[in-house]
Protein backbone atom coordinates (compact mmCIF):
# COMPACT_ATOMS: atom_id res chain seq x y z
CA UNK A 1 0.00 0.00 0.00
CA UNK A 2 0.91 3.41 -0.37
CA UNK A 3 0.33 4.48 2.95
CA UNK A 4 2.11 4.04 6.85
CA UNK A 5 1.50 -0.05 7.80
CA UNK A 6 1.21 -0.41 11.14
CA UNK A 7 1.01 -4.26 13.21
CA UNK A 8 -0.50 -5.19 14.95
CA UNK A 9 -3.94 -3.64 14.60
CA UNK A 10 -4.85 -4.80 18.11
CA UNK A 11 -2.73 -6.39 20.99
CA UNK A 12 -4.05 -7.77 24.06
CA UNK A 13 -1.08 -8.41 26.60
CA UNK A 14 -0.97 -9.78 30.46
CA UNK A 15 0.94 -7.27 32.59
CA UNK A 16 4.73 -7.95 32.39
CA UNK A 17 4.96 -9.02 29.14
CA UNK A 18 6.85 -7.64 26.64
CA UNK A 19 5.21 -6.02 23.29
CA UNK A 20 6.99 -5.54 20.06
CA UNK A 21 4.67 -2.82 17.54
CA UNK A 22 5.90 -2.73 13.80
CA UNK A 23 5.84 0.53 11.36
CA UNK A 24 6.70 0.51 8.04
CA UNK A 25 6.78 4.20 6.22
CA UNK A 26 5.78 5.38 3.60
CA UNK A 27 8.53 4.25 0.34
CA UNK A 28 10.93 7.55 0.07
CA UNK A 29 10.43 8.68 4.09
CA UNK A 30 13.40 9.75 5.61
CA UNK A 31 11.62 10.54 8.97
CA UNK A 32 10.30 8.25 11.01
CA UNK A 33 7.97 9.14 14.28
CA UNK A 34 6.18 7.21 17.08
CA UNK A 35 3.67 8.62 19.33
CA UNK A 36 1.41 7.63 22.21
CA UNK A 37 -2.49 8.52 22.36
CA UNK A 38 -3.93 7.56 25.77
CA UNK A 39 -7.64 8.58 26.25
CA UNK A 40 -8.27 12.12 26.34
CA UNK A 41 -4.77 12.69 26.82
CA UNK A 42 -3.65 13.16 23.32
CA UNK A 43 -0.85 12.60 21.09
CA UNK A 44 2.50 12.20 23.24
CA UNK A 45 5.60 12.41 21.15
CA UNK A 46 7.80 9.15 22.07
CA UNK A 47 11.00 9.13 19.17
CA UNK A 48 12.03 10.62 16.07
CA UNK A 49 14.59 9.07 13.44
CA UNK A 50 15.92 11.14 11.01
CA UNK A 51 17.84 9.38 8.07
CA UNK A 52 21.39 8.40 9.43
CA UNK A 53 21.64 10.45 12.44
CA UNK A 54 21.18 9.78 16.10
CA UNK A 55 17.41 9.06 17.15
CA UNK A 56 15.51 11.66 19.41
CA UNK A 57 14.32 9.55 22.53
CA UNK A 58 13.64 12.62 24.51
CA UNK A 59 9.99 11.30 25.03
CA UNK A 60 10.16 7.75 25.78
CA UNK A 61 8.79 7.82 29.48
CA UNK A 62 10.64 4.85 30.82
CA UNK A 63 13.12 2.49 29.96
CA UNK A 64 10.99 -0.02 29.30
CA UNK A 65 10.93 1.61 26.13
CA UNK A 66 12.92 1.49 23.10
CA UNK A 67 12.97 1.81 19.67
CA UNK A 68 15.20 0.46 16.27
CA UNK A 69 15.04 1.57 12.62
CA UNK A 70 16.81 -1.06 10.34
CA UNK A 71 17.84 -0.31 7.25
CA UNK A 72 16.19 3.63 7.27
CA UNK A 73 12.87 1.76 6.43
CA UNK A 74 10.94 -0.33 8.90
CA UNK A 75 10.75 0.68 12.68
CA UNK A 76 9.83 -2.02 15.89
CA UNK A 77 8.67 -0.31 18.69
CA UNK A 78 9.27 -2.41 22.09
CA UNK A 79 8.29 -2.11 25.34
CA UNK A 80 9.28 -4.62 28.23
CA UNK A 81 7.44 -5.84 31.62
CA UNK A 82 4.52 -3.79 30.23
CA UNK A 83 2.32 -2.06 32.89
CA UNK A 84 -1.78 -1.08 32.59
CA UNK A 85 -0.61 2.41 32.34
CA UNK A 86 0.91 1.63 28.67
CA UNK A 87 -2.54 0.97 27.44
CA UNK A 88 -2.83 2.91 24.60
CA UNK A 89 -3.13 3.56 20.74
CA UNK A 90 0.39 3.90 19.47
CA UNK A 91 0.88 5.90 16.18
CA UNK A 92 3.60 5.71 13.58
CA UNK A 93 4.27 8.41 11.46
CA UNK A 94 6.50 9.29 8.36
CA UNK A 95 7.13 12.50 6.40
CA UNK A 96 10.05 13.86 3.76
CA UNK A 97 12.12 14.57 6.34
CA UNK A 98 13.95 17.60 7.49
CA UNK A 99 13.81 20.47 5.20
CA UNK A 100 9.97 19.60 4.85
CA UNK A 101 8.40 22.78 6.48
CA UNK A 102 5.00 21.94 6.10
CA UNK A 103 5.16 19.51 8.98
CA UNK A 104 2.93 17.14 7.46
CA UNK A 105 3.30 14.03 9.18
CA UNK A 106 1.42 10.74 7.64
CA UNK A 107 -0.25 8.79 10.09
CA UNK A 108 -0.73 4.91 10.28
CA UNK A 109 -3.91 3.84 12.38
CA UNK A 110 -2.02 2.85 14.65
CA UNK A 111 -1.60 0.06 17.44
CA UNK A 112 -3.93 -0.22 20.09
CA UNK A 113 -2.62 -1.99 22.92
CA UNK A 114 -4.53 -3.26 26.13
CA UNK A 115 -2.74 -4.48 28.80
CA UNK A 116 -4.81 -6.82 31.88
CA UNK B 1 1.04 23.07 32.65
CA UNK B 2 1.07 21.60 29.38
CA UNK B 3 2.97 23.08 26.22
CA UNK B 4 -0.22 23.30 24.44
CA UNK B 5 -3.88 23.25 25.77
CA UNK B 6 -7.12 22.47 24.21
CA UNK B 7 -10.69 22.27 25.27
CA UNK B 8 -11.40 18.54 24.68
CA UNK B 9 -14.98 19.59 24.26
CA UNK B 10 -17.54 17.71 22.96
CA UNK B 11 -18.56 20.13 21.16
CA UNK B 12 -22.30 19.51 19.67
CA UNK B 13 -23.44 21.83 16.64
CA UNK B 14 -26.20 21.56 13.96
CA UNK B 15 -25.78 21.37 10.44
CA UNK B 16 -24.52 24.25 8.72
CA UNK B 17 -22.95 26.23 11.73
CA UNK B 18 -19.96 28.10 11.97
CA UNK B 19 -17.67 26.20 14.39
CA UNK B 20 -14.23 27.91 16.31
CA UNK B 21 -11.66 25.68 17.58
CA UNK B 22 -8.79 26.77 19.19
CA UNK B 23 -5.23 26.24 21.32
CA UNK B 24 -3.43 28.25 23.59
CA UNK B 25 0.28 27.46 23.81
CA UNK B 26 3.15 28.80 26.11
CA UNK B 27 6.10 28.49 24.36
CA UNK B 28 6.87 31.35 21.98
CA UNK B 29 9.72 29.49 19.90
CA UNK B 30 6.67 27.58 18.13
CA UNK B 31 6.77 29.25 14.53
CA UNK B 32 4.76 26.17 12.51
CA UNK B 33 1.30 25.50 13.46
CA UNK B 34 -0.97 23.13 12.40
CA UNK B 35 -4.29 21.27 12.34
CA UNK B 36 -4.80 17.50 12.31
CA UNK B 37 -8.35 16.14 11.77
CA UNK B 38 -8.70 12.52 13.30
CA UNK B 39 -11.79 10.32 12.45
CA UNK B 40 -12.46 7.10 14.73
CA UNK B 41 -10.37 4.42 14.85
CA UNK B 42 -7.84 6.35 11.89
CA UNK B 43 -4.78 8.03 12.54
CA UNK B 44 -4.72 11.85 12.04
CA UNK B 45 -4.40 13.84 8.73
CA UNK B 46 -2.86 17.28 8.00
CA UNK B 47 -5.91 19.73 7.63
CA UNK B 48 -4.12 23.36 7.94
CA UNK B 49 -0.38 24.20 7.76
CA UNK B 50 0.38 28.16 9.18
CA UNK B 51 3.77 29.55 9.50
CA UNK B 52 3.98 32.40 11.82
CA UNK B 53 0.91 34.36 12.65
CA UNK B 54 -1.80 35.73 10.20
CA UNK B 55 -4.32 33.87 8.31
CA UNK B 56 -5.13 30.94 5.77
CA UNK B 57 -7.82 29.91 4.34
CA UNK B 58 -8.83 26.98 2.14
CA UNK B 59 -12.19 25.91 1.28
CA UNK B 60 -14.25 26.58 4.54
CA UNK B 61 -11.55 25.91 6.75
CA UNK B 62 -9.54 29.28 8.16
CA UNK B 63 -6.94 29.35 10.41
CA UNK B 64 -5.79 31.78 12.50
CA UNK B 65 -2.54 32.26 14.39
CA UNK B 66 -1.88 35.37 17.32
CA UNK B 67 1.36 34.63 18.23
CA UNK B 68 1.04 37.66 20.27
CA UNK B 69 -1.24 36.29 22.38
CA UNK B 70 -0.16 33.05 21.44
CA UNK B 71 -3.31 31.79 20.31
CA UNK B 72 -4.52 29.76 17.48
CA UNK B 73 -8.20 29.22 15.70
CA UNK B 74 -9.76 26.72 12.90
CA UNK B 75 -13.16 28.31 12.13
CA UNK B 76 -15.03 25.81 10.47
CA UNK B 77 -18.17 27.64 7.88
CA UNK B 78 -21.34 25.67 7.01
CA UNK B 79 -20.62 22.75 9.11
CA UNK B 80 -21.63 19.19 7.94
CA UNK B 81 -22.01 15.93 9.32
CA UNK B 82 -18.68 14.84 7.81
CA UNK B 83 -16.78 17.17 9.49
CA UNK B 84 -17.45 15.04 12.63
CA UNK B 85 -14.14 14.01 13.81
CA UNK B 86 -11.29 15.49 16.64
CA UNK B 87 -9.57 18.10 15.35
CA UNK B 88 -6.18 18.15 17.01
CA UNK B 89 -3.48 21.44 16.75
CA UNK B 90 -0.04 21.09 16.26
CA UNK B 91 2.94 23.39 16.75
CA UNK B 92 6.70 23.24 16.60
CA UNK B 93 9.98 25.09 16.86
CA UNK B 94 12.02 26.06 13.87
CA UNK B 95 15.34 24.03 14.76
CA UNK B 96 13.31 20.65 15.45
CA UNK B 97 11.86 19.47 11.89
CA UNK B 98 10.47 16.39 13.42
CA UNK B 99 8.73 16.82 17.03
CA UNK B 100 5.30 17.89 16.89
CA UNK B 101 3.83 19.02 20.13
CA UNK B 102 -0.42 17.98 19.77
CA UNK B 103 -3.21 19.67 22.02
CA UNK B 104 -5.45 17.25 23.78
CA UNK B 105 -7.66 17.70 20.75
CA UNK B 106 -11.25 18.62 20.55
CA UNK B 107 -14.18 16.11 19.30
CA UNK B 108 -16.66 17.52 16.89
CA UNK B 109 -20.25 16.55 16.46
CA UNK B 110 -22.41 17.97 13.22
CA UNK B 111 -25.75 17.01 13.57
CA UNK B 112 -27.64 16.84 10.61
Amino acid sequence: GAGVSQSPSNKVTEKGKDVELRCDPISGHTALYWYRQSLGQGLEFLIYFQGNSAPDKSGLPSDRFSAERTGGSVSTLTIQRTQQEDSAVYLCASSLGAGSDTGELFFGEGSRLTVL
Amino acid sequence: QKEVEQDPGPLSVPEGAIVSLNCTYSNSAFQYFMWYRQYSRKGPELLMYTYSSGNKEDGRFTAQVDKSSKYISLFIRDSQPSDSATYLCAMRRPSNTGKLIFGQGTTLQVKP
